[in-house]
């Protein structure tokens, strides 16, 4: 079935040092990727996303990349702050039927100070 | 405006009973997603409601697990003879399928339901 592997489990990086974050996926009808950052005790919310058209998409210090033919996407923070830790989920959908998305396992971030 | 809310946002139940868990999605929008997630781990997907259509329940683990949405809005999440390895966090989430501006897939969250079976 549909798979989302997503790498590191855990990343500890140095404020101001850049995050990236990687993730594969095995559904080539998936179209649509989105990536949810959650903080502790809440649900998940959207910072970025990218369609299948677009092989690169940034907003303000985080941006995403696409690589359709190898099935890969990044999430990359760069100038990283302590309120940047928290889980990070990458998702596929497939938008062209229903919006069943799977999500990857996560990534705890960790930023010292 | 309000966002998606969640009820209870605790509860514990001992193992055998039934729960119900609750689900009020943002005003308007037709698609609602159900998932669990289980401690430190990622969001493992339950059902999915699209308007008047049958729903998805490729995800549901067990025939324990049932949901329903009524007057496509309101959802409730039932497992029936709870066992331990239920207890875990039921995110629910909507988004504004179909489209009418902005992403239309973009899944909004509630804070989740911990659930703890003892």
């Amino acid at each position: 079935g549909e798979n989302v592997e997503q790498h590191p489990s855990t990343l500890s990086v140095q404020e101001g040092d850049s995050a990236v974050i990687k993730c594969t996926y095995s559904d080539s009808a998936s179209n649509y990727f989105p990536w949810y950052k959650q903080e502790l005790g809440k649900g998940p919310q959207l910072i970025i996303d990218i369609r299948s058209n677009v092989g690169e998409k940034k907003d303000q210090r985080i941006a995403v990349t696409l690589n359709k033919t190898a099935k890969h996407f990044s999430l990359h923070i760069t100038e990283t702050q302590p309120e940047d830790s928290a889980v990070y989920f990458c998702a596929a959908t497939d938008n062209t039927g229903g919006f069943k998305t799977i999500f990857g396992a996560g990534t705890r971030l960790f930023v010292k100070a | 405006g309000a966002g998606v809310s969640q009820s209870p946002s605790n509860k514990v139940t001992e193992k055998g009973k039934d729960v119900e868990l609750r689900c009020d999605p943002i005003s308007g929008h037709t698609a609602l997603y159900w998932y669990r997630q289980s401690l430190g781990q990622g969001l493992e997907f339950l059902i999915y409601f699209q308007g008047n259509s049958a729903p998805d329940k490729s995800g549901l683990p067990s025939d324990r697990f049932s949901a329903e949405r009524t007057g496509g809005s309101v959802s409730t999440l039932t497992i029936q003879r709870t066992q331990q390895e239920d207890s875990a966090v039921y995110l629910c989430a909507s988004s504004p399928y179909p489209p009418s501006s902005g992403s239309r897939e973009t899944q909004y969250f509630g804070p989740g339901t911990r659930l703890l079976v003892l």
